[in-house]
This record gives structure tokens, sequence and C-alpha cells, in this order.
């Protein structure tokens, strides 16, 4: 079975501070994305990567930036967190087949 | 950017068939999936298309019509555990990525 973790399930920041969320997959999958998922627009891609150190923009990268320096490990961090980025976060894998993504439990971030 | 519509809500009795629309507009398309999402939890796989008809799963069945870009999810002999959000999603060639709807919140009542 694949197995996708997430650091943490529940997280509470404070305006301006740096988050780190982090996500660790067990498949050895090529391609890695962050998604973050909010009441009404469903899931939008923050960022993807489809190799070590290799990423790109999705469709809101705005705030938010990453990192993948192990393959099976791929971080999604908020240099200066703002209200609007309180979110859930999913992480999600996929082999280079394009076959269906596998997604870790997500992060739920509340910035106060 | 990809465009996919799906209904906010539907509501359903415990044993009934329920049948979730999904259409999409899309620069291409490789491919149609299905996820079912609890509250709280993760999105998990359903069903994927790609090529037109249906695919059948035990009590879900997914169906494809690429040239209407038109696909629907049906769920049937309906049980309390199907309530969740389904999503719908698309990919288009040579993109590594998925598109998602805004996903359909199905209710079961006894």
């Amino acid at each position: 079975d694949v197995k996708v973790t997430q650091s943490s399930r529940y997280l509470v920041k404070r305006t301006g501070e740096k988050v780190f969320l982090e996500c660790v997959q067990d498949m050895d999958h090529e391609n890695m994305f962050w998604y973050r998922q909010d009441p009404g627009l469903g899931l939008r891609l923050i960022y993807f990567s489809y190799d070590v150190k290799m990423k790109e923009k999705g469709d809101i990268p705005e705030g938010y930036s990453v990192s993948r320096e192990k393959k099976e490990r791929f971080s999604l961090i908020l240099e200066s967190a703002s209200t609007n980025q309180t979110s859930m976060y999913l992480c999600a894998t996929g082999t280079s087949s394009l076959s269906e993504q596998y997604f870790g439990p997500g992060t739920r971030l509340t910035v106060t | 950017g990809q465009n996919i519509d799906q209904p906010t809500e539907m509501t359903a009795t415990e044993g009934a068939i329920v049948q979730i629309n999904c259409t999409y507009q899309t620069s291409g398309f490789n491919g149609l999936f299905w996820y079912q999402q609890h509250a709280g939890e993760a999105p998990t796989f359903l069903s994927y298309n790609v090529l037109d008809g249906l695919e059948e799963k035990g009590r879900f069945s997914s169906f494809l019509s690429r040239s209407k870009g038109y696909s629907y999810l049906l769920l049937k002999e309906l049980q309390m555990k199907d309530s969740a959000s389904y999503l719908c999603a698309v990919r288009v060639p040579n993109d590594y990525k998925l598109s998602f709807g805004a996903g359909t919140t199905v209710t079961v009542r006894a």
C-alpha cells in the first residue's frame, strides 16, 4: 500500500511566522504535489515536483515555496504566514505513468 | 485554465441510487478521475476513465463521453457510509497535474 504522511494534522501559527509543512512518501514516486482545499473552491494546486530539486508552479503559488532535496520528501514553505493561508493542505504523490494520485491525510493550518 | 463543474450538494435515501454529474471544458483530455473524500480525511481514488463508456466497480460506476465533455459517477444501493464529498478531476495531455472540480457533497439519509 502507498503511504503518504504529513508532518502535522493540525497546526496553529501566528501571522508573519515561517511555516514548514512536510510530506513523506514510501513508494518511490517521481511526482509529488501540494494542494490547498477550501470550501466551495475544491483542490487547487500550489506547486508540484517531478524529480529531486525540480519544481513547477501550480495555479496558486503566490506566498509559497517548496523544496525537494530527496525523492521521498516534499516540503511546502510559507515564508510569512498570513490569515488568508488558513486552509487544509494536502500532499499527493504519483508515478510518471500518470496514473492516479495518492493523498496524505492533510494538515489543517490556522493562521491567527 | 481548466473548467470543471459538478453540483454542490445532493441528498438521497439509504438504498437508493444517486448520479453525480461532472462537465469539463479543458485544453485537451487525458483521463478523468473520481475521488471520494470523507469529512476531515484525504481523498481516496474511486475510478478512472479515459475511453468513452461505462466502468463498473461494485456499487460504483463511472461513465465518460469525451465528445460531450461529460462524466457521471453512479452510486447504487446507497449506504450511510457513502455520505462524503465526491471529487471529479481531469488530466490534460503532457501535464502531470490534475484539475479538480469543487466537489459534490452527498448526504445519505435513513
